[in-house]
């Protein structure tokens, strides 16, 4: 199984301003997904995008994925100061069926 | 995230003693994996279970640590005579199935402290 990497490491912005964070990886994927972790607390899934698929959204979450450049993007439109928490991309490949976590992203979003 | 039970939430420790944490996990769920997460950093993968059976312990260190998915009651992973490298938070996830690009649920956690 492969971890994906986080790009920022951190992140600050207002409340309101969108968050842009990325995720690349190194060998092809079946799918990659996307989780939020508050601080002291366990992870959350907040989407899955299939390798055939280019872009998902949910809510104010929208996830893009090139796989000719090996990488995934997560845009949270409009933040809140509640978006706070760090955001992890698992991509999983082959018969891989385990999410693996690379460092993630801190973002930090100011009333 | 709601579902995936872990207790104890803290737990402190001395160097020397052993360590058991526990997992229920979602109703209807016959997997679960154990994640341990050091500060700062992310969460590293340790095993993987189904009832009775450990399907993938490739993260799991070779000595002091198991792990165990009885087939009544939660699962536990055990840490003997602990560390204070041990110290980290240790997270317990389940699933329903074991298909590749299914959904894991994750509970709140386990933190460990080895004075």
């Amino acid at each position: 199984s492969q971890q994906g990497e986080e790009d920022p490491q951190a992140l600050s912005i207002q409340e309101g301003e969108n968050a842009t964070m990325n995720c690349s990886y190194k060998t092809s994927i079946n799918n990659l997904q996307w989780y939020r972790q508050n601080s002291g607390r366990g992870l959350v899934h907040l989407i899955l995008i299939r390798s055939n698929e280019r872009e998902k959204h949910s809510g104010r979450l929208r996830v893009t994925l090139d796989t000719s450049k090996k990488s995934s993007s997560l845009l949270i439109t409009a933040s809140r100061a509640a978006d706070t928490a760090s955001y992890f991309c698992a991509p999983l490949s082959g018969g891989s069926y385990i999410p693996t976590f690379g460092r993630g992203t801190s973002l930090i979003v100011h009333p | 995230n709601a579902g995936v039970m872990q207790n104890p939430r803290h737990l402190v420790r001395r160097r020397g003693q052993e360590a058991r944490l526990r997992c229920s996990p979602m109703k209807g769920h016959s997997h679960v994996y154990w994640y341990r997460q050091l500060p700062e950093e992310g969460l590293k993968f340790m095993v993987y279970l189904q009832k009775e059976n450990i399907i993938d312990e490739s993260g799991m260190p070779k000595e002091r640590f198991s792990a165990e998915f009885p087939k009544e009651g939660p699962s536990i992973l055990r840490i003997q005579q602990v560390v204070r490298g041990d110290s980290a938070a240790y997270f317990c996830a389940s699933s329903q199935t074991r298909d590749i690009g299914n959904t894991i649920y994750f509970g709140e956690g386990s933190w460990l402290t080895v004075v």
